[in-house]
C-alpha cells in the first residue's frame, strides 16, 4: 500500500508569491491534516479536512488555506509569502476513526524556502 | 486543552546503554498520548500510543512508555540504544479540537 505522498518535496519562492502544496493520502483514508514544522515553533497544526470539509483549524492567518477533493487528495495554499513561512509542511492522513486512538500517517513533507 | 512538555531538547547516549526521553503532560481529562519519531528529512512515524487500556505501552523497535497519572508523565524508554535510534522524538497529546499537539521534540544522539 502506498504511503502518504507529498509534492513537491522542495521548492523555493520569493516574498509575495503564493504556493500550492499537494498531498495524496493513503488509499481509504478520508482525513487529511496539515502541519507546519519550523526550528523555532516546532510542529504546529494548520487544519484538518474530512470528506471535503474543513473540520478543525489551527491558529494561522487567513493566508493559509486548504481544500480537499472528492478523492481525498488535499492541497494547501499560502498566499503573499513571508520569510517566516519557510518551513517543512507535513501532511498526515488517517481513517475516519477518532483522533484519540487513530494513528496518523505522515508524508515526508514539502520543504518551502522563502527568499 | 491538553499540553505536553518535553523536558530535554537533546539527549546523548552511548550505543548499548538505556534511553530515557522525558515527557510531562497536563490535561483536564483522560489523555490520549503518543510518541512519534522523525528521522532526518523524513516524515513522522508512530512509535506507540496510550489510550487508557494499559499504563505500560510497548511500541516498535523496542521502545516502551509508562503512563503515570500521579506524576503526569509519559516517559519513553529503551533498554539498549542502537545507532539507528538517532532521530528526533516527539511526545504528542490531543487538543480540545481533536487535533494533535506536539511537544518541542527531543533530539537523540547515539555515540558508538
Amino acid at each position: 500500500k502506498a504511503g502518504v505522498t507529498q509534492t513537491p518535496r522542495y521548492l523555493i519562492k520569493t516574498r509575495g508569491q503564493q504556493v500550492t502544496l499537494s498531498c495524496s493520502p493513503i488509499s481509504g483514508h478520508r482525513s487529511v491534516s496539515w502541519y507546519q514544522q519550523t526550528p523555532g515553533q516546532g510542529l504546529q497544526f494548520l487544519f484538518e479536512y474530512f470528506s471535503e470539509t474543513q473540520r478543525n483549524k489551527g491558529n494561522f492567518p487567513g493566508r493559509f488555506s486548504g481544500r480537499q477533493f472528492s478523492n481525498s487528495r488535499s492541497e494547501m495554499n499560502v498566499s503573499t509569502l513571508e520569510l517566516g513561512d519557510s518551513a517543512l509542511y507535513l501532511c498526515a492522513s488517517r481513517t475516519s476513526g477518532s483522533i484519540g486512538t487513530g494513528e496518523l500517517f505522515f508524508g515526508e513533507g514539502s520543504r518551502l524556502t522563502v527568499l | 486543552a491538553q499540553s505536553v512538555t518535553q523536558l530535554d531538547s537533546h539527549v546523548s547516549v552511548s550505543e548499548g546503554t538505556p534511553v530515557l526521553l522525558r515527557c510531562n503532560y497536563s490535561s483536564s481529562y483522560s489523555p490520549s498520548l503518543f510518541w512519534y519519531v522523525q528521522h532526518p528529512n523524513k516524515g513522522l512515524q508512530l512509535l506507540l500510543k496510550y489510550t487508557s487500556a494499559a499504563t505500560l505501552v510497548k511500541g516498535i523497535n523496542g521502545f516502551e512508555a509508562e503512563f503515570k497519572k500521579s506524576e503526569t508523565s509519559f516517559h519513553l524508554t529503551k533498554p539498549s540504544a542502537h545507532m539507528s535510534d538517532a532521530a528526533e522524538y516527539f511526545c504528542v497529546g490531543r487538543g480540545s479540537q481533536g487535533n494533535l499537539i506536539f511537544g518541542k521534540g527531543t533530539k537523540l544522539s547515539v555515540k558508538p
